[in-house]
């Protein structure tokens, strides 16, 4: 059964540090991950997607990268600003298109000004 | 486009009510889901459907019934509502033939009493 595990629970930043926050997974046959930013009592927003043949993606001050082999990926954020204090999700399809998400549990970034 | 819209956005049930939540979805995606949410814990699938007459269990199915009868709508059905259904639940969409990104809605927030 695929699980996807999130390190840190939580991460308090002083504005304009570089952070990286991880998510590993059990079963490295998925068909892609999904970074998501989550504002309290609000909805989900995607952030990235990476393709399990894609390496990382960027956009922005965002870069997330895939290690398929060793059931990893990572989300670094460069020059954090208050405004990027939420919540984190990481989710993988399961190896097979159209599938569910199969979530982790969070990291919550503060970033403190 | 409007993208994925829940109604309501919030809800207080009592025990032993039912009710039905909708969701919609305007950019003609085949794949709908229901997720639910609880606190500290990533999303798990409750049902889904891969096109319009075609539904399926996922995670967390009991208490809960779904139908689809067009594209667009993918309605979520309580009966008996339970303190354990006290959650939020969240609508999601994505279409065949691309990358499988999932669409979130803004969510409903129910609660049991």
């Amino acid at each position: 059964k695929q699980e996807v595990t999130q390190i840190p629970a939580a991460l308090s930043v002083p504005e304009g540090e570089n952070l990286v926050l991880n998510c590993s997974f059990t079963d490295s046959a998925i068909y892609n991950l999904q970074w998501f930013r989550q504002d309290p009592g609000k909805g989900l927003t995607s952030l990235l997607l990476i393709q399990s043949s894609q390496r990382e993606q960027t956009s922005g001050r965002l870069n997330a990268s895939l290690d398929k082999s060793s059931g990893r990926s990572t989300l670094y954020i460069a020059a954090s600003q208050p405004g990027d204090s939420a919540t984190y999700l990481c989710a993988v399809h399961k190896n097979q298109a159209g599938t569910a998400l199969i979530f982790g549990k969070g990291t919550t970034l503060s970033v403190s000004s | 486009n409007a993208g994925v819209t829940q109604t309501p956005k919030f809800r207080i049930l009592k025990i032993g009510q039912s009710m039905t939540l909708q969701c919609t979805q305007d950019m003609n995606h085949n794949y709908m889901y229901w997720y639910r949410q609880d606190p500290g814990m990533g999303l798990k699938l409750i049902y889904y459907s891969v096109g319009a007459g075609i539904t399926d269990k996922g995670e967390v199915p009991n208490g809960y019934n779904v139908s689809r009868s067009t594209t667009e709508d993918f309605p979520l059905r309580l009966e008996l509502a339970a303190p354990s259904q006290t959650s939020v639940y969240f609508c999601a969409s994505t279409r065949t033939g691309g990358s499988y990104e999932q669409y979130f809605g803004p969510g409903t927030r129910l609660t049991v009493t």
